[in-house]
């Protein structure tokens, strides 16, 4: 069974405050991960993707990937209220002929106050 | 701008009456894809196709069907819908190979 699980939240932090979004997978082998925002109503929108161990960092946004642990989390520095959206982590399980296949997490919502 | 496109953004239809969801894509992406996302939940695969080649998810009733006629083209067709169809349908595209899916902006289906 190949799952994706992510702390259900919500999350809620004050205005320039970071913010942890956190998700484990099931699949060891899998090799590429992804972060995706959604506001409510609107389809997910891609914002980090991260392939190696370690951090990626874009902007106010850092993506960190354990693929020992199975782990991979996001980080909001400086949160803003327009960050208030539910993230989505997904994870690249495919294989062979489904290759590119995404397996998403239900997503935790965060909420940002002023 | 190159880019990802459903129609209609919002459908109404009654139960058990068919309905079609379109979606079109300027990227060029050999693959498509159809999900579908209830309320608080994790987007569902329905199925695929990678260029022609359709591949339906082991779990996907019967009554979701779909057809991409070219490249640039794919359609949902529910045939009987029920109030448990109701939901957003997401269309995403990829390059053959590739992981990153581009998403439009969704249908909203509402069963009555």
């Amino acid at each position: 069974q190949k799952e994706v699980e992510q702390n259900s939240g919500p999350l809620s932090v004050p205005e320039g405050a970071i913010a942890s979004l956190n998700c484990t997978y099931s699949d060891r082998g899998s090799q590429s991960f992804f972060w995706y925002r959604q506001y409510s109503g609107k389809s997910p929108e891609l914002i980090m993707f991260i392939y190696s161990n370690g951090d990626k960092e874009d902007g106010r946004f850092t993506a960190q990937l354990n693929k020992a642990s199975q782990y991979v989390s996001l980080l909001i520095r400086d949160s803003q209220p327009s960050d208030s959206a539910t993230y989505l982590c997904a994870v690249n399980m495919g294989r062979g002929s489904t290759l590119g296949r995404l397996y998403f997490g239900r997503g935790t919502q965060l909420t940002v106050w002023p | 701008d190159a880019m990802v496109i459903q129609n209609p953004r919002y459908q109404v239809t009654q139960f058990g009456k068919p309905v079609t969801l379109s979606c079109s894509q300027t990227l060029n992406h050999n693959v498509m894809y159809w999900y579908q996302q209830k309320s608080s939940q994790a987007p569902k695969l329905l199925f695929h196709y990678y260029d022609k080649d359709f591949n339906n998810e082991a779990d996907t009733p019967d009554n979701f069907q779909s057809r991409r006629p070219n490249t640039s083209f794919c359609f949902l067709d529910i045939r009987s819908p029920g109030l448990g169809d109701a939901a957003m349908y997401l269309c995403a595209t990829s390059t053959i190979g590739g992981d990153i899916q581009y998403f439009g902006a969704g249908t909203r289906l509402s069963v009555l």
